[in-house]
């Protein structure tokens, strides 16, 4: 089956650090998404991106889908420690077929 | 404005008894989808439905577990003779459109079997 794989599984920074976690699929997408789950919370709808190339912003994070429409990233700068959490992307290949694909997630930890 | 709800947020059941885990979409959203999480894992897809369709369920186990959205209330995940594997948070999702779009989560149910 279709598959997106997101890396890394894990990342610890220090606050004031960047952070940046990827997604990547073999095939070509036709939108993809960002959630966020605080620990012990259930995943936040961030953003949706649909075009070949696009960028998006919310305040420090930093969202884009590539130009084959095949991967995206997200990226935080200089993380503070309520960006803890997990990061899930959710790969869409077909939008008629109403299902979407989720990556197995970055867990970001933020030092103090 | 309602959110996605879920309930029971926590439920415990021995070995082989049945666990029935509800959502009720937001006001308007017609698309269910179950998602099953284990302990430090991703989500996983279980099913999709629409009022009284199931839609795709590729990812339901082939036995034990049903779900169902009838006309009138909630969406049903249904486990019967749970196993210590089934333990696990399900969170329910749902969307307006016939197309994938923002996926809106409940709280979660997370079942714990003895």
């Amino acid at each position: 089956g279709q598959q997106v794989m997101q890396i890394p599984q894990y990342q610890h920074v220090q606050e004031g650090e960047d952070f940046t976690t990827y997604c990547n699929s073999s095939t070509t997408l036709s939108n993809i998404q960002w959630y966020k789950q605080r620990p012990g919370g259930h995943p936040v709808f961030l953003i949706q991106l649909v075009k070949s190339g696009e960028v998006k912003k919310q305040k420090r994070l930093t969202f884009q889908f590539g130009e084959a429409k095949k991967n995206s990233s997200l990226h935080i700068t200089a993380t503070q420690t309520t960006d803890v959490g997990t990061y899930f992307c959710a790969a869409v290949y077909n939008t008629n077929a109403g299902k979407s694909t989720f990556g197995d997630g970055t867990t970001l930890t933020v030092k103090p | 404005n309602a959110g996605v709800m879920q309930n029971p947020r926590h439920l415990v059941r021995r070995r082989g008894q049945e666990a029935r885990l509800r959502c009720s979409p937001m006001k308007g959203h017609s698309h269910v989808y179950w998602y099953r999480q284990l302990p430090e894992e991703g989500l996983k897809f279980m099913v999709y439905l629409q009022k009284e369709n199931i839609i795709d369920e590729s990812g339901m186990p082939k036995e034990r577990f049903s779900a169902e959205f009838p006309k009138e209330g909630p969406s049903i995940l249904r486990i019967q003779q749970v196993v210590r594997g089934d333990s696990a948070a399900y969170f329910c999702a749902s969307s307006p459109n016939l197309a994938v779009d923002t996926q809106y989560f409940g709280p979660g149910t997370r079942l714990t079997v003895l």
